[in-house]
């Protein structure tokens, strides 16, 4: 069964441009929830998506945002980058029933701003 | 949500030294997870104990759920296991939280 699948593994972009990641759930899992791990800030909550709804958001800008597809694939953007948002992101997926399920992260997306 | 608090926050140990981390929650969780971090950044998952006590070789983990506190222990440590160890837990119709970690050295 395959894991988690996050691409790309590795990003570098320029401060003010846009960035999507996408991450690929383990099949049958219906819940995909992002997180941004710095090194000051630890692992911190962006978004959760359930069954193509996004069912719980972080504190973040307006400029992070996701999605969701019928597949439970989910992608999340980043609008006019800042240099502080260079970070490790993680996504994870779990069956969900009642949130009362074992989660399962990939490998992050590296994403470096300059 | 849920404060998720991990100590110690830094633990440095002989080879073949036992260890015990802490995981307090500040209210009631019913999904806790402990997992390792790799030197690429990937979380792996150690275990998923909401509540009890659960073994998988030299590692174990209890949880108890009343007192809102977790402990992972790690027996007869290796090289191997250093690196960083996170608690993270789901209250009631909440996201997961993660405590700041604990990151662990094993010396030869």
């Amino acid at each position: 069964k395959a894991g988690v699948t996050q691409t790309p593994r590795y990003l570098i972009k320029t401060r003010g441009q846009q960035v999507t990641l996408s991450c690929s759930p383990i099949s049958g899992h219906r819940s995909v929830s992002w997180y941004q791990q710095t090194p000051g800030q630890g692992l911190q909550f962006l978004f959760e998506y359930f069954s193509e709804t996004q069912r719980n958001k972080g504190n973040f800008p307006g400029r992070f945002s996701g999605r969701q597809f019928s597949n439970s694939r989910s992608e999340m953007n980043v609008s006019t980058l800042e240099l502080g948002d260079s970070a490790l992101y993680l996504c994870a997926s779990s069956l969900d029933p009642g949130r009362k399920t074992e989660a399962f992260f990939g490998q992050g997306t590296r994403l470096t701003v300059v | 949500g849920i404060q998720v608090e991990q100590s110690p926050p830094d633990l440095i140990l002989q080879e073949g030294a036992n260890s015990t981390l802490r995981c307090n929650f500040s209210d009631s969780v019913n999904n806790l997870q402990w997992f390792h971090q790799n030197p690429w950044g990937q979380l792996i998952n150690l275990f998923y104990i909401p509540s009890g006590t659960k073994q998988n070789g030299r590692l174990s983990a209890t949880t108890v759920a009343t007192e809102r506190y977790s402990l992972l222990y790690i027996s007869s440590s290796q090289t191997t296991d250093s690196g960083v160890y996170f608690c993270a837990g789901r209250g009631n119709n909440n996201d997961m939280r993660f405590g700041a970690g604990t990151r662990l050295t094993v010396k030869p």
